[in-house]
C-alpha cells in the first residue's frame, strides 16, 4: 500500500521568499511518481511539478523545485521567491507503477495550507 | 486551465435520492479518473475509466458507478445518498498508453451537498 504524509498543516511565508513544503512517502513499488499539486480556495487542483523514481535529477518547473531524496523517501516542493497569489493549500501525491492493466490512481497526503504575508 | 470540464458546479441533494455528476477529459486524453474530496481532506480515489471500462477502484460502495463515453467524457452516478457522500468531486483526465508520466490533470470539481 501508498501512503503520503504531509506533516505541515500550516505554513506562513514572507513574500518574495523561499519555503519548503515536507513530503514523506512510503511505497514498496521500485517505480512510482511523485507529484504536487496546488489547490487555491476556488477547489480546482492544479498540476505543479512531477518527479519520478527513476529520474537522476530533481525536477524543477520555474519557481517550483523537488528536493527528492530517495533514501529517505522525501519529496519535498520548494517554491523560490513567493507571491501572493502563491497562498493555497498544496497536496503530494503518489502513482504507483505504470504497468497494464493497472489503475494509476493517485494517493494524496492530507495537505499543507500555505499563507504568503505581504 | 486544464480543457477539463466538470457539471454541474454545485448540486443540493437530499438523503436517499440520486446524482450524476458529468466530465469532459482534455483533448488528447484517454483516461478519466474520479476523486472525492471531504471538507479538510485530500481526495480519495474513487474508479478511474480506460477505453470505457472500469480500470481501478477505490474503497467505495457500489452505489458508486461511473460510465466512460467513446469521446472519453465520463459521468459518475451515486445512488441512495447519504449525508457523508456531501464532498467536492473531482473529475481528472491523463493520457494511458504513451509511456509518459501519465500526469492527471484536474477539472474545477462539482460540489454536493446532501441534506
Amino acid at each position: 500500500a501508498q501512503k503520503i504524509t504531509q506533516t505541515q498543516p500550516g505554513m506562513f511565508v514572507q513574500e518574495k521568499e523561499a519555503v519548503t513544503l515536507d513530503c514523506t512517502y512510503d511505497t514498496s513499488d521500485p517505480s512510482y511518481g511523485l507529484f504536487w499539486y496546488k489547490q487555491p480556495s476556488s477547489g480546482e487542483m492544479i498540476f505543479l511539478i512531477y518527479q519520478g523514481s527513476y529520474d537522476q535529477q530533481n525536477a524543477t518547473e520555474g519557481r517550483y523545485s523537488l528536493n527528492f531524496q530517495k533514501a529517505r523517501k522525501s519529496a519535498n516542493l520548494v517554491i523560490s521567491a513567493s507571491q501572493l497569489g502563491d497562498s493555497a493549500m498544496y497536496f503530494c501525491a503518489m502513482r504507483g507503477p505504470i504497468s497494464s492493466g493497472s489503475a494509476r490512481q493517485l494517493t494524496f497526503g492530507s495537505g499543507t495550507q500555505l499563507t504568503v504575508l505581504p | 486551465e486544464t480543457g477539463v470540464t466538470q457539471s454541474p458546479t454545485h448540486l443540493i441533494k437530499t438523503r436517499g435520492q440520486q446524482v450524476t455528476l458529468r466530465c469532459s477529459s482534455q483533448s488528447g486524453h484517454n483516461t478519466v479518473s474520479w476523486y472525492q474530496q471531504a471538507l479538510g481532506q485530500g481526495p480519495q480515489f474513487i474508479f478511474q475509466y480506460y477505453r470505457e471500462e472500469e480500470n481501478g477502484r477505490g474503497n467505495f460502495p457500489p452505489r458508486f458507478s461511473g460510465l466512460q463515453f467513446p469521446n472519453y467524457s465520463s459521468e459518475l452516478n451515486v445512488n441512495a445518498l447519504e449525508l457523508d457522500d456531501s464532498a467536492l468531486y473531482l473529475c481528472a483526465s491523463s493520457a494511458t498508453g504513451s509511456g509518459r508520466t501519465d500526469t492527471q490533470y484536474f477539472g474545477p470539481g462539482t460540489r454536493l451537498t446532501v441534506l
